[in-house]
């Protein structure tokens, strides 16, 4: 199916094991994003990349790695879980702006972890 | 550093009402868009409507439009002839337009927009 997905849809770990949570977009968007949302804080940018081989840290990377190997796949890693990182994780991709599109973010359905 | 601020956490309203819903931004830069990005029950991000700064004329998705106000950094939501179906958290969005292999998005912390019968 095109679109956007997620693995897995939930979650639970045990404070300092290493999760990783998978991104495939169907699209080639040049774009993805990795997003926290925590209540009161909405959504926080944890990192993005530009292109394959591209990321760059956003507004939260502390406890984070990324990689993008391919232009469809973008994993988050986190290598030591902890409790304040449970949280549900959004990816989503886009288009980047110049080509004409707006930058319109296309989401997943989000990740739910839980780090005991 | 661009922040968005939304400081309307929670807000209640009867079906059919029209409401309107604020977002203030800051930036240092000219060009640039704005969004309003929808999540219902179903966590699912959707956008609702894209404002490009450029542009003077207010944008519309039918039943959704916006105030931009560019020198005043104000970017409201306004829902009219609202439906139970637009219970949603809402967020408002910010992209800097400056140059290739910046276009992350920045957001602020949402409104929970209650519909009631």
């Amino acid at each position: 199916d095109a679109g956007i997905t997620q693995s897995p849809r939930y979650k639970i770990t045990e404070t300092g094991r290493q999760v990783t949570l998978m991104c495939h977009q169907t699209w080639s968007h040049s774009y993805m994003f990795w997003y926290r949302q925590d209540l009161g804080h909405g959504l926080r940018l944890i990192y993005y990349s530009a292109a394959a081989d591209i990321t760059d840290k956003g507004e939260v990377p502390d406890g984070y790695v990324v990689s993008r190997s391919k232009t469809e796949n973008f994993p988050l890693t986190l290598e030591s879980a902890t409790r304040s990182q449970t949280s549900v994780y959004f990816c989503a991709s886009s288009e980047p702006r110049w080509a004409g599109v707006g930058g319109e973010l296309f989401f997943g359905e989000g990740s739910r972890l839980t780090v005991l | 550093a661009q922040t968005v601020t939304q400081s309307q956490p929670e807000m209640s309203v009867q079906e059919a009402e029209t409401v309107t819903l604020s977002c203030t931004y800051d930036t240092s830069e000219n060009n640039y868009y704005l969004f309003w990005y929808k999540q219902p029950p179903s966590r699912q991000m959707i956008l609702v409507i894209r404002q490009e700064a450029y542009k003077q004329q207010n944008a519309t998705e039918n039943r959704f439009s916006v105030n931009f106000q560019k020198a005043a950094k104000s970017f409201s939501l306004k829902i009219s002839d609202s439906q139970l179906g637009d219970t949603a958290m809402y967020f408002c969005a910010f992209m800097k337009h400056v140059r290739r292999g910046d276009d992350k998005i920045i957001f602020g912390k949402g409104t929970r927009l209650h519909i009631l019968p």
